[in-house]
């Protein structure tokens, strides 16, 4: 089975600074990479996703964006921070293209924006 | 484009309780759904899905097309499945992007 590993695990960053959060996953080659956000009260919103390396697709518009530079590595980033993207991030994976594949979690980043 | 809605937000049952949590789908190809949980201080982790037509930890879900529906049901609900669910939808493209439903927080009074 996969194991995804996330950090930080909790991150505290003022407005207008860069983001980088990690995501790394074993157990598993060319896997399907997800970034969700998981706010209050609104559940889980995919922001992106990956098929491999280099390929990353937007499910909306916003100040995040990712990379893929490895393919077990998925990165989420900012340049300059807003109040906004403040959430807990999770990064995903699925083993690939079976109609009964299931996604497996990271811990998640806890980041808060000031 | 495919939604999934979760009406209730927060549902507490008491322990040896029926327990019922609603999921409603909105998606025009053939649907597959999951149930993901998410205990306290634990990650996401799928719990069952429609094809496989599971029962596990106790919990089954009929998926109802006439409906549109993926209710979550539990017979006698334990305090150990207090925790946030979130039904799923797999989308059909080559990504397999799951659409979440904004999640019941389940409590199981003593």
């Amino acid at each position: 089975s996969q194991t995804i590993h996330q950090w930080p695990a909790t991150l505290v960053q003022p407005v207008g600074s860069p983001l980088s959060l990690e995501c790394t996953v074993e157990g598993t080659s060319n896997p399907n990479l997800y970034w969700y956000r998981q706010a209050a009260g609104r559940g889980l919103q995919l922001l992106f996703y990956s098929v491999g390396i280099g390929q990353i697709s937007s499910e909306v518009p916003q100040n995040l964006s990712a990379s893929r530079p490895q393919d077990r590595q998925f990165i989420l980033s900012s340049k300059k921070l807003l109040l906004s993207d403040s959430g807990f991030y999770l990064c995903a994976a699925s083993p690939g293209l079976s109609s009964t594949d299931t996604q497996y979690f990271g811990p998640g980043t806890r980041l808060t924006v000031l | 484009a495919q939604r999934v809605t979760q009406p209730e937000k927060l549902l507490s049952v008491f322990k040896g309780a029926p327990v019922e949590l609603k999921c409603n789908y909105s998606y025009s190809g053939s649907p597959e759904l999951f149930w993901y949980v998410q205990y306290s201080r634990q990650r996401l982790q799928l719990l069952l899905r429609h094809i496989s037509r599971e029962s596990i930890k106790g919990f089954t879900a009929d998926l109802n097309k006439g409906e549109t529906s993926f209710h979550l049901k539990k017979p006698f609900a334990q305090e150990e499945d207090s925790a946030m669910y979130y039904c799923a939808l797999h989308s059909s493209g080559s990504a397999r992007q799951l659409t979440f439903g904004s999640g019941t927080q389940l409590t199981v009074l003593p």
